[in-house]
């Protein structure tokens, strides 16, 4: 099946500094990227919908300022955490439609673990 | 509200025996639902889709049915094994989005 490369899988930082979270499907293009967070033994939470060369799409109740997206190439998706807080603390995953014979497969990254001290 | 509804609490098997596990919903109208299944700090791996206007779905050892009447879908491991234990999400598609039930953590014990 296709690959999502996810980096990195686990970043520590201090309160206020920004985080920069990649995402890149490996062996496909992906015009169409999700960026999700979950909570320990939560649900995957969509946060926004990543479009290739457009704005991202925002969930309700998501900052779109506290969380910028960028979708420069049908393979990269980045997700930054600006002035990051404990309470951003969380597990990010990001996941791709392979765009060729689409079965409506979503490939996922490994995910990467924030943790805001 | 829309809500997806997965049971929380975790469900405990012996090996060989059928696991079957229950998603419901309510204010969606998917086009399809899928189950995948998601390993302790790991991304979630897919493993079935079934579309609206099927009812059944088989690969292997797993079978999955969806009732968009009951707005709810079955998802069924036989003969299970150990290495079935894992956490197992549902996900509507609806109006271009994925969204995800809670899980359910299945224990199939030896």
């Amino acid at each position: 099946g296709a690959v999502v490369s996810q980096h990195p899988s686990r970043v520590i930082c201090k309160s206020g500094t920004s985080v920069k979270i990649e995402c890149r499907s490996l062996d496909f293009q992906a015009t169409t990227m999700f960026w999700y967070r979950q909570f320990p033994k939560q649900s995957l939470m969509l946060m926004a919908t990543s479009n290739e060369g457009s704005k991202a799409t925002y969930e309700q109740g998501v900052e779109k300022d506290k969380f910028l997206i960028n979708h420069a190439s049908l393979t990269l998706s980045t997700l930054t955490v600006t002035s990051a807080h404990p309470e951003d603390s969380s597990f990010y995953i990001c996941s791709a439609e392979s765009g060729t014979g689409n079965t409506g497969e979503l490939f996922f990254g490994e995910g990467s673990r924030l943790t805001v001290l | 509200s829309q809500k997806i509804e997965q049971n929380s609490e975790a469900l405990n098997i012996q090996e060989g025996k059928t696991a079957t596990l229950t998603c419901n919903y309510t204010n969606y109208s998917p086009a399809y639902l899928q189950w995948y299944r998601q390993d302790p700090g790991r991304g979630p791996v897919f493993l079935l889709l079934i579309r609206e206007n099927e009812k059944e779905k088989r690969k292997e050892r797993l079978k999955v049915t969806f009732d968009t009447t009951l707005k709810q879908s079955l998802f069924h491991i036989t003969a299970s094994q150990p290495a079935d234990s894992a956490t197992y999400l549902c996900a509507l598609y609806n109006f271009n989005k994925f969204y995800f039930g809670s899980g359910t953590k299945l224990n199939v014990k030896p």
